[in-house]
This record gives C-alpha cells, structure tokens and sequence, in this order.
C-alpha cells in the first residue's frame, strides 16, 4: 500500500494562500490521491482528489507532479476556520474494493 | 438529508467487556468503512462492508468484527477490551464500493476502556 509524508504542522496568515504539500512516492499509477481534513475530532471532511490531473473545486486547488510522487493542496485565500488536521490519503484498489489509507495528516493554524 | 450518523457519541467500558458500536450511512450509500482513530493519530483502516459483506480487512485482529444488515447499517464489535482500544471510532459510508464517489464521515464514537 502507498503511504503519504506530509509535515506536522504549519501556520499560514489569514487571507493569505495556504500551500500544504505531501509526498506519496510510492504511489501505484491507478491509486488516487484524497485530501480532507478534520476539525476537532469531527468526522473528516472531504476536500478535493486527483489522479494525474490538477483539479480545483470550490474549497481548494489540487497540484499533482507529472511523476505522481507528490501534491500540493492549495486553499487559496485561507480563514480561521480552516484551522484544522488536513490528511493526504492514497485511495488502494485491493480485493475488488477501495479503502483509504490515511497518513499522520499536517495540522494548519490560520492566524488573525 | 441527513449524513452519516453513529451511536453511540461516548463509551465507557471496561478492559475484557465487550463493545457494539453503530453507524447509519448517508443516503442512498450502501458501503460502509470503519476506522479506528487514536489520540493524535490518522485514522486506521479496520474493514469494509458492501452488500452485507465483509470485503476488505484492515490490520486488525479476529476481536473486531461487523456486521451489515440489508437496510445498509453497520455494526462495529469490539471483544476482550484492552486499554489500547480506546480511541475514535469513525464510520464512513460511499455510493458502491467507492470508485467514483467520495467516503462521508460520521462524527464517531468515543469509546474509554478503563
């Protein structure tokens, strides 16, 4: 199973653009890359996911490397709400199903 | 609509009790995964169900073990309590086994082995 590396922490300006990276090296090429996040032990919330493609939605930007060993999730103008753990996840394909595979996640603080 | 939800919110058990823990999925959703989360941790894959089967498995031993009744539910059981079993135990439900659609998280159960 690919496994994910992101920091622990990191602090951004509110208002300005959050950049979160994370390397999954290991990645096969039919593995997508997931991102949520999870504020104060809630349930995690779903952000964005890619394969091979950047993708942007209302909530964030995701940034692939041509190779697939990394990404970046990019929240462009963040707030204190989006003070949170964010996780970068290998979605695996085993035994006919999907499952997510979550790694120690980056926890943001978004300062006033 | 109302998303995931699980029951109950908190538990306390003690060491070698048993424990069931359940989940309704959202809508229209009829896999349900189960994670194990502890404190500072990144949830833990502990199994998934899809058409009231167990389909995939987790590194976790025979104590965990589940359950999916038809109307799509899930129940999470948990044998001889050990203190390393306390932790947030999140369900997540998704539209088939998961290929095209997103897993949507309930809020969890906290459970406390003393």
């Amino acid at each position: 199973d690919a496994k994910t590396t992101q920091p622990p922490s990191m602090d951004c300006a509110e208002g300005r653009a959050a950049n979160l990276p994370c390397n999954h090296s290991t990645i096969s090429g039919n593995e997508y890359v997931y991102w949520y996040r999870q504020i104060h032990s809630q349930g995690p919330q779903y952000i964005i996911h890619g394969l091979k493609n950047n993708e942007t939605n209302e909530m964030a930007s995701l940034i692939i490397t041509e190779d697939r060993k990394s990404s970046t999730l990019i929240l462009p103008h963040a707030t204190l709400r989006d003070t949170a753990v964010y996780y970068c996840i290998v979605r695996a394909y085993t035994s006919g199903t999907y499952k997510y595979i979550f790694g120690t996640g980056t926890r943001l603080k978004v300062l006033a | 609509d109302a998303g995931v939800t699980q029951s109950p919110t908190h538990l306390i058990k003690t060491r070698g009790q048993q424990v069931t823990l359940r989940c309704s999925p959202k809508s229209g959703h009829d896999t349900v995964s189960w994670y194990q989360q502890a404190l500072g941790q990144g949830p833990q894959f502990i199994f998934q169900y899809y058409e009231e089967e167990e389909r995939q498995r987790g590194n976790f031993p025979d104590r965990f073990s589940g359950h999916q009744f038809p109307n799509y539910s899930s129940e999470l059981n948990v044998n001889a309590l050990l203190l390393g079993d306390s932790a947030l135990y999140l369900c997540a439900s998704s539209d088939g086994t998961g290929y095209l659609s997103e897993q949507y998280f309930g809020p969890g159960t906290r459970l406390t082995v003393t």
